[in-house]
């Protein structure tokens, strides 16, 4: 069963402007990873929030965890084409033995 | 090595025949975990290894499915008796998991598996 549900399924946006994609997840974590995938490749991480941070930045990207709601957030900034691809959240359900459930993504589109 | 090595990066194989999927790992990542992605579609969990013991074979499909890890390093992944819904993309991911979190998850290229 799928952990993480990111939405929306699909995001169009033109180059310049901000992308904010969701993941809501049903159960206790340690932390929440969001993984980028472009067409034909693997998973490249991105991020890594854990349960007791709120909010976290690396470059154009933010992250916000809320764990009252189980939900995150992920904010690119000043879109580019180049940042089309599909992001997907994964968790670890609470587990430290390894394995992160994977939501189906949210597929984003930038166009130039 | 420099990233994680998945071969083939394409099989094209007829139904009912086997099929073996090679992932190399970072050297020195202990986990390594294989995914399956179906098109358009999230990654299904597979198998999970910690060293060469599977603590998590629960995603493993069908019992024509088993993977395999030796020297804590290369894993191959077989299919026996392969389905056409066997066809999609199979992913390897490695990790060095230290005491009490999942750390970041490096992944292969995958092997995109089509069964005619």
């Amino acid at each position: 069963s799928q952990q993480g549900e990111e939405d929306p399924q699909a995001l169009s946006i033109q180059e310049g402007e901000n992308a904010t994609m969701n993941c809501s997840y049903k159960t206790s974590i340690n932390n929440l990873q969001w993984y980028r995938q472009n067409s034909g490749r693997g998973l490249v991480h991105l991020i890594l929030i854990r349960s007791n941070e709120r909010e976290k930045h690396s470059g154009r990207l933010r992250v916000t965890l809320d764990t009252s709601k189980k939900s995150s957030s992920l904010l690119i900034t000043a879109s580019r084409a180049a940042d089309t691809a599909s992001y997907f959240c994964a968790t670890d359900r609470g587990s430290t033995l390894g394995r992160l459930y994977f939501g189906r993504g949210t597929q984003l589109t930038v166009w130039p | 090595g420099a990233g994680v090595s998945q071969s083939p990066s394409n099989k094209v194989t007829e139904k009912g025949k086997d099929v073996e999927l090679r992932c190399d790992p970072i050297s020195g990542h202990t986990a390594l975990y294989w995914y399956r992605q179906s098109l358009g579609q999230g990654l299904e969990f597979l198998i999970y290894f910690q060293g060469n013991s599977a603590p998590d074979k629960s995603g493993l499909p069908s019992d024509r499915f088993s993977a395999e890890r030796t020297g804590g390093s290369v894993s191959t992944l077989t299919i026996q008796r392969t389905q056409q819904e066997d066809s999609a993309v199979y992913l390897c991911a490695s990790s060095f998991l230290g005491a009490g979190d999942t750390g970041e998850l490096f992944f292969g290229e995958g092997s995109r598996l089509t069964v005619l």
